[in-house]
């Protein structure tokens, strides 16, 4: 069975503080896909990042950046200097390779303060 | 990706009534999925709906309290039946783009509020 644990529940920053975002994951799948999403409060979910398991290379986009680690079987999500815009709830979820079930975490509740 | 129309965007319905969820998807998909997010919490996968079959129920959801129609490959729809105010969550519906490197896009999720 796969599963997804967000640890955070919820965390709160001061505007332009760094922030990173924990998931951890389970699998018995070799291959698999780990993926990124924002829902602000309007609901809609807003794909961020898909990274594959046989691909651990990191990756920077603009103030965001993901830390793949196979070995601890960790993605996680960095913020850098935080925005108020970004405040919303960030969910990590895991996709199987030989199904398209995605498993969610309980995601992680993030509110930038002015 | 896909781009997804999810209607209607909120209702509130009397309980005991039913509410039918639409998505229509901007191109063809083999796999539409349809989820249930209730107040705070994360995302829970009810079935999976594929084009010319009866769709797939996750443990603990039925067909008879959620049934699902799939006529053609860019539109599905989700009904949430004899509705109490446990049913009260979004619904989204969320297709796998064709190159999953690319993720699953979803819809704008439907806000049910039972009363």
């Amino acid at each position: 069975a796969q599963k997804v644990t967000q640890a955070q529940t919820e965390i709160s920053v001061v505007e332009k503080e760094d922030v990173t975002l924990d998931c951890v994951y389970e699998t018995r799948d070799t291959t698999y896909y780990l993926f990124w999403y924002k829902q602000p409060p309007s609901g809609e979910l807003v794909f961020l990042i898909r990274r594959n398991s046989f691909d651990e290379q990191n990756e920077i986009s603009g103030r965001y950046s993901w830390n793949f680690q196979k070995s601890t079987s960790s993605f996680n999500f960095t913020i850098t200097a935080s925005q108020v815009v970004d405040s919303a709830v960030y969910f990590c979820a895991l996709g199987g390779g030989s199904n398209y079930k995605l498993t969610f975490g309980k995601g992680t509740l993030l509110t930038v303060n002015p | 990706s896909a781009v997804i129309s999810q209607k209607p965007s909120r209702d509130i319905c009397q309980r005991g009534t039913s509410l039918t969820i639409q998505c229509q998807v901007d191109s063809q998909v083999t796999m539409m999925f349809w989820y249930r997010q209730q107040p705070g919490q994360s995302l829970t996968l009810i079935a999976t709906a594929n084009q010319g079959s009866e769709a797939t129920y996750e443990s603990g959801f039925v067909i008879d309290k959620f049934p699902i129609s799939r006529p053609n490959l860019t539109f599905s729809t989700l009904t949430v039946s004899n509705m109490s105010p446990e049913d009260s969550s979004i619904y989204l519906c969320s297709v796998a783009n064709r190159d999953r490197y690319n993720g699953y896009t979803f819809g704008s999720g439907t806000r049910l509020t039972v009363v």
